[in-house]
């Protein structure tokens, strides 16, 4: 079965101190994993697709990474506004494309 | 470039009585459209999807069924709500089942 875990379930960060989020994946055949952010009472916005291990993406303050078994969201520098609730999704190879297997989330607060 | 829109925001229904959310894609066409159902401090769980017209996959057996009466419309019904049917309801489209997904604000349903 296709399972996702994300850690810590919850970070709290001074502004301007650098950190990861972790997302660890067991799927069968990985086709892309997925990150989104999400803000209290809104549906989620999505920041990055990584289809391959070593494949990384940048989007202003942050950065995601790929390997074979988990990804990393790095964030530099935060700011108060990236607090959100972040959360990585895998779609497996064999599923015929049309589920993501979402994780829990991490929770991240920055603060000023 | 695409919106998705979602209403309402947020609902409060008795139990027994039917339910009808509605979700409207715009600047795109055929998209696969998604509803989701998130609660506290899980993942995202798949409800139904669907990639036409008239075509709707249930991923889990429930007391709610969805529509598609048009390519950019996607609507999630109940006939008689349960008090476990409350939660935050998400729709989503894709261009394909290989790319990223794109969410709606969210409907709020709060069954008393």
């Amino acid at each position: 079965e296709d399972q996702v875990t994300q850690s810590p379930e919850a970070l709290r960060l001074q502004e301007g101190e650098s950190s990861s989020l972790n997302c660890s994946y067991t799927v069968s055949g990985l086709r892309g994993l997925f990150w989104y952010r999400q803000d209290p009472g809104k549906g989620p916005e999505f920041l990055f697709t990584l289809y391959s291990a070593g494949e990384e993406k940048e989007k202003e303050r942050l950065k995601a990474t790929l390997t074979k078994k988990e990804s990393f969201l790095h964030i530099t520098a935060p700011k108060p506004e990236d607090s959100a609730t972040y959360l990585c999704a895998v779609q497996a190879k064999d599923n015929y494309g049309q589920n993501f297997v979402f994780g829990p989330g991490t929770r991240l607060s920055v603060l000023p | 470039s695409q919106t998705i829109h979602q209403w309402p925001a947020t609902l409060v229904q008795p139990v027994g009585s039917p339910l009808s959310l509605e979700c409207t894609v715009e600047g795109t066409s055929n998209p696969n459209l998604y509803w989701y159902r998130q609660a506290a401090g899980r993942g995202l769980q798949l409800l139904f999807y669907s990639v036409g017209i008239g075509q709707i996959s249930s991923e889990v057996p429930q007391n709610l069924s969805a529509s598609r009466p048009q390519d950019r419309q996607f609507i999630l019904s109940s006939k008689k709500l349960l008090l476990s049917d409350s939660g935050f309801y998400l729709c989503a489209w894709r261009r394909d089942r290989w790319t990223e997904a794109f969410f709606g604000q969210g409907t709020r349903l709060t069954v008393v």
